[in-house]
């Protein structure tokens, strides 16, 4: 069964610090979400690209976070300088069309301490 | 008011029960609806798309009722590897997918 590849798995950074997630999402899907599920939540959508386009960012707190999707295949999240808020699992996710159940990835665990 | 709304639970059932969750959604236009499975530490996982007229698959059932704007998941014969956080999904159209908060069920043996 295809997968969406995600890592690292854990990272554990100091707050002020840079870190950055990868994600490649499943061969052929335009579509890739990136969402952040903090305990006890459900994921909330931080950015959606099609191909390499951003297509909704307006969650993104965007004074501190980036994404990109430059040759629309693989996806990075940064998040500079973190903050203990950030503490959270990231999950990528991607779609064929925008249409339907996405699949996720295993997620990245962050903790800023 | 959210989105999506969950009962957060836990939901505390013997195993051979029956359990059902609601979910209700504010947004009318809302397309299509879904149930995910989350189990502890773990990525989301589709369980079973949500159709207007109502859907089985095994001892999973969802219901969708537009006009009250809630879904239901009905499970029958609980078993406790059923025991996870149930999400329940909106495609609100044009936007990505809007998750609720989760249902957390709990079969004991």
């Amino acid at each position: 069964e295809a997968e969406v590849a995600q890592s690292p798995r854990y990272k554990i950074t100091e707050k002020s610090q840079a870190v950055a997630f990868w994600c490649d999402p499943i061969s052929g899907h335009a579509t890739l979400y990136w969402y952040r599920q903090i305990l006890g939540q459900g994921p909330e959508l931080l950015v959606q690209f099609q191909d390499e386009s951003v297509v909704d960012d307006s969650q993104l707190p965007k004074d501190r976070f980036s994404a990109e999707r430059l040759k629309g295949v693989d996806s990075t999240l940064k998040i500079q300088p973190a903050e203990l808020g950030d503490s959270a699992m990231y999950l990528c996710a991607s779609s064929t069309t925008g249409i339907g159940g996405y699949t996720f990835g295993s997620g990245t665990r962050l903790t800023v301490v | 008011r959210k989105e999506v709304e969950q009962d957060p639970g836990p939901f505390n059932v013997p195993e051979g029960a029956t359990v059902a969750f609601n979910c209700t959604y504010s947004n009318s236009a809302s397309q299509s609806f879904f149930w995910y499975r989350q189990d502890c530490r773990k990525e989301p996982k589709l369980l079973m798309s949500v159709y207007s007229s109502g859907n089985e698959d095994g001892r999973f059932t969802a219901r969708l009722n537009r006009a009250s704007q809630y879904i239901s998941l009905l499970i029958r014969d609980s078993k406790l590897s059923d025991s996870a956080t149930y999400l329940c999904v909106v495609d609100p159209g044009r936007r990505a997918l809007t998750f609720g908060s989760g249902t957390r069920l709990q079969v004991q043996p």
